[in-house]
């Protein structure tokens, strides 16, 4: 059991809305990286947090934005949200100071109308 | 910049017959590599993963990768494959030397076990 739990399991949105996605990480991992798996694709990396400081993105546009908080969960932010948008978003929470693997959550699916 | 190849995204087997799914990287530095598993609307599940230790690696559910630097390979076997194996598999490579940098995925490769 990883757990790295994810809010909302599900959630449809309008094209042009904003959506707020969290993410907890495992237990005392500072780390947490957010990925989007658009249907039939391989996880894109997005981007990472260390210790609430953006440490590495992927090839998004500024309208995905990140924040860790304190006790290193994170929120994954997207506005103006377009059809493409529509895809499983997948944290995962690692610690670099110990265990050699980032361990994913359940993930949220995001719908896009 | 990394990159990972798999080969064959679909893969059937029968069951008890053995599994093998190919992955091919592409690393400037000595890489760490992992092989994940997806069910149907399940977050990633991590099987196996090489740190540069012992190049044969053994995961759990039986399954097994062997690093080949010469052929940048990291392929996944499984001697008998059981209908619980039927899922989704991704070969990631994670780069900047560290194993908890951005993961570059391949496309994925879906396994059917057979009856």
């Amino acid at each position: 059991e990883t757990g790295v739990t994810q809010s909302p399991t599900h959630l449809i949105k309008t094209r042009g809305q904003q959506v707020t996605l969290r993410c907890s990480s495992q237990s005392g991992h500072n780390t947490v990286s957010w990925y989007q798996q658009a249907l039939g694709q391989g996880p894109q990396f997005i981007f990472q947090y260390y210790r609430e400081e953006e440490n590495g993105r992927g090839n998004f546009p500024p309208r995905f934005s990140g924040l860790q908080f304190p006790n290193y969960s994170s929120e994954l932010n997207v506005n103006a949200l377009e059809l493409d948008d529509s895809a499983l978003y997948l944290c995962a929470s690692s610690i670099p100071e110990g265990t050699d693997t980032q361990y994913f959550g359940p993930g949220t699916r995001l719908t896009v109308l | 910049a990394q990159s990972v190849t798999q080969l064959g995204s679909h893969v059937s087997v029968s069951e008890g017959a053995l599994v093998l799914l190919r992955c091919n990287y592409s690393s400037s530095v000595p890489p760490y590599l992992f092989w994940y598993v997806q069910y149907p609307n399940q977050g990633l599940q991590l099987l196996l993963k090489y740190t540069s230790a012992a190049t044969l690696v053994k995961g759990i559910n039986g399954f097994e990768a062997e690093f080949k630097k010469s052929e940048t390979s990291f392929h996944l076997t499984k001697p008998s494959a059981h209908m619980s194996d039927a899922a989704e598999y991704f070969c990631a490579v994670s780069e900047g030397g560290t194993s908890y940098g951005k993961l570059t995925f391949g496309q994925g490769t879906i396994l059917t076990v057979h009856p």
